[in-house]
């Protein structure tokens, strides 16, 4: 049982250069999300799916967008990365909603220079 | 708007001490709150959560802790520390949905061998 795996593990990206973080999860939960942790700040919640075709928007969504085309997978595309945008991403899922248990993966660590 | 402060940032107790670490909400009805621990490199785990009933509410690890509505309060509380403890411990209140957490800013804690 995989649980929830992002890859990659790291990345480095220059400035406008876009890429995706995968997320996939092999629990079929409905609820997936993104977030992202920065020092002192908690994570915030950048995107979030309630199911397969449906996303809505966190606290934080600008400059990233998401799909949600099958259950188990949960990409986040960053479309023109930005120095603002180095951080910690965090894939979550869980069966309902956050007030379910929310099953981590173990992080994308993202530097855009 | 619902929010969570963690007003520790670091804390370091010797192995085999008593642990408290504190966390205050801010949420207009009763919350759902949650306590989640990051061990180094890993993604977050869920220690316990309360929604109703008993305040005094018992998590994984050892873990407890204890929901003060005068208080605005959910402080985490272990009575004898071990080394494996050390990590990173997240206070969360679902937020304006049950999509949805807003976690506080984190307390790291070392432990002393």
């Amino acid at each position: 049982n995989a649980g929830v795996t992002q890859t990659p593990k790291f990345q480095v990206l220059k400035t406008g250069q876009s890429m995706t973080l995968q997320c996939a999860q092999d629990m079929n939960h409905e609820y997936m999300s993104w977030y992202r942790q920065d020092p002192g700040m908690g994570l915030r919640l950048i995107h979030y799916s309630v199911g397969a075709g449906i996303t809505d928007q966190g606290e934080v969504p600008n400059g990233y967008n998401v799909s949600r085309s099958t259950t188990e997978d949960f990409p986040l595309r960053l479309l023109s990365a930005a120095p603002s945008q180095t951080s910690v991403y965090f894939c979550a899922s869980s069966y309902k909603g956050m007030n379910t248990e929310a099953f981590f993966g173990q992080g994308t660590r993202l530097t855009v220079v | 708007a619902q929010s969570v402060t963690q007003p520790d940032i670091h804390i370091t107790v010797s192995e085999g001490a008593s642990l408290e670490l504190r966390c205050n909400y801010s949420y207009g009805a009763t919350p759902y709150l949650f306590w989640y621990v990051q061990s180094p490199g890993q993604g977050l785990q869920l220690l316990l959560k309360y929604f109703s009933g008993d305040t005094l509410v018992q998590g994984i690890k050892g873990f407890e802790a204890e929901f003060k509505r005068s208080q605005s309060s959910f402080n985490l509380r272990k009575p004898s520390v071990h080394w494996s403890d050390a990590a990173e411990y997240f206070c969360a209140v679902e937020g304006d949905s049950s999509y949805k957490l807003i976690f506080g800013s984190g307390t790291r804690l070392l432990v002393r061998p």
